[in-house]
């Protein structure tokens, strides 16, 4: 079974740019979450998609968005990069709510400079 | 606050001791407690995971003690192995809501 996957695996923008950030669940999950993880700040919860409907969302500001589509493949947009964006961002999958286990892909290391 | 905070920011341990990496959360709501191991250039992976209605959980060499009236919750590594060396979360949800709050995480080195 293929494990969630996270494209691109790295990029580097310019300040100002706009980036877009795909992420392909495991087959059969519904939900899609992503975090923003940074050496200061740690992981952070961006927000997280179901069945195309944004459940919940962390304190990030406008500039960062996501959509999810009907086969639970998801993206998030970052509008006018900031330096302080650089970071690894992360998917996670979940088949349902409840205690099922969050799979994490390998992130997409993003650097704005 | 939804804050959950982790300690020691990192660890050293000789290889064979025991490795213990607490955390504190201050929202009496959460119900699910999972730990996350990182290794560098990958994602978290769920390591062992707990819900307050039990005081501990083992797995293998994994052990987690939950103490609901301290808000305190640890992990325990027996038997540490160099293998074991890598970034470990504690995290807290609430089931039903997918949004984890993450401590900000204890680097832990195991040495020879």
């Amino acid at each position: 079974k293929a494990g969630v996957t996270q494209t691109p695996r790295y990029l580097i923008k310019t300040r100002g740019q706009q980036v877009t950030l795909s992420c392909s669940p495991i087959s059969g999950h519904r939900s899609v979450s992503w975090y923003q993880q940074t050496p200061g700040q740690g992981l952070q919860f961006l927000f997280e998609y179901f069945s195309e409907t944004q459940r919940n969302k962390g304190n990030f500001p406008g500039r960062f968005s996501g959509r999810q589509f009907s086969n639970s493949r998801s993206e998030m947009n970052v509008s006018t990069l900031e330096l302080g964006d650089s970071a690894l961002y992360l998917c996670a999958s979940k088949s349902q709510g409840g205690n099922t286990e969050a799979f994490f892909g390998q992130g997409t290391r993003l650097t704005v400079v | 606050q939804q804050q959950v905070k982790q300690s020691p920011q990192s660890l050293i341990v000789q290889k064979g001791g025991i490795s213990i990496i607490n955390c504190a959360y201050e929202n009496t709501a959460f119900d699910y407690f999972p730990w996350y191991q990182q290794f560098p250039g990958k994602g978290p992976a769920l390591l062992i995971a707990i819900r307050p209605d039990v005081s501990e959980k083992k797995e293998g060499r994994f052990t987690i003690s939950f103490n609901k009236s301290a808000k305190q919750f640890s992990l325990h590594i027996m038997d540490s192995q160099p293998g074991d060396s890598a970034t470990y979360f504690c995290a807290a949800t609430l089931i039903g809501n997918e949004k984890l709050t993450f401590g900000t995480g204890t680097r832990l080195t195991i040495i020879p």
